[in-house]
């Protein structure tokens, strides 16, 4: 099984500030890495797939990047509804595994 | 819009049995693979089952494989789980995702989820 290992787990900053969330994979899975976003209560939503594609809908503050076993997901300046759980998750191997979250706080 | 409602979550007593069932809406069913992750309260993402889309084709978590089932109704335009031997470990928000078929592959992402319905194992 593919481990991602999400970092940190807690991000604290403010509007307008620029976060990077990491996501680390226990063996190279090329590009097939998603990130989602979750909001209290909510469903997640899809950001991106296959590592760096925006979903329909995703504002361009938001970008991702990687290949291998390293990726990243930045938001350039945080507004207040980014403030959520970010979760990335891999399909290279069966079983579909997601990473464990960065809750990003102000 | 593309639609997803799940129900038929509830409290169970362990060693119980519930089937969950996701009704879709807005794309084209048939065509779709489709898959159900949970979430414990209070942490992150497990990835529990997935379908495809004329239903020959399942796969299932180590976590779960012999006591859950996925099926479908394509007339119905829905998806089931049907879990058994239900045990305190899992309590969650399971929810149902479509597989957004980006290009017209499978992709095995999930886009977009449903609302979730909650089981709850408890004597």
């Amino acid at each position: 099984e593919i481990v991602l290992t999400q970092s940190p787990a807690t991000l604290s900053l403010s509007p307008g500030e620029r976060a990077t969330l990491s996501c680390r994979a226990s063996q190279s899975i090329s590009s097939d890495l998603a990130w989602y976003q979750q909001k209290p209560g909510q469903a997640p939503r899809l950001l991106f797939y296959d590592a760096s594609n925006r979903a329909t809908g995703i504002p361009a503050r938001f970008s991702g990047s990687g290949s291998g076993t390293d990726f990243t997901l930045t938001i350039s300046s945080l507004e207040p509804e980014d403030f959520a759980v970010y979760y990335c998750q891999q399909r290279s191997n069966w079983p579909l595994t997601f990473g464990g979250g960065t809750k990003v706080e102000i | 819009q593309v639609q997803l409602v799940e129900s038929g979550g509830g409290l169970v007593k362990p060693g119980g049995s519930l089937r969950l069932s996701c009704a879709a809406s807005g794309f084209s069913f048939s065509d779709t693979y489709m898959s159900w992750i949970r979430q414990a309260p209070g942490k992150g993402l497990e990835w529990v089952s997935l379908i495809s889309s004329s239903g020959s084709y399942t796969n299932y978590a180590d976590s779960v494989k012999g006591r859950f089932t996925v099926s479908r109704d394509n007339a119905k335009t829905s998806v089931y789980l049907q879990i058994h031997n239900l045990r305190a470990e899992d309590t969650a928000v399971y929810y149902c995702a479509r597989d957004p078929h980006i290009s017209g592959l499978v992709t095995n992402w999930f886009d977009p989820w449903g609302q979730g319905t909650l089981v709850t194992v408890s004597s």
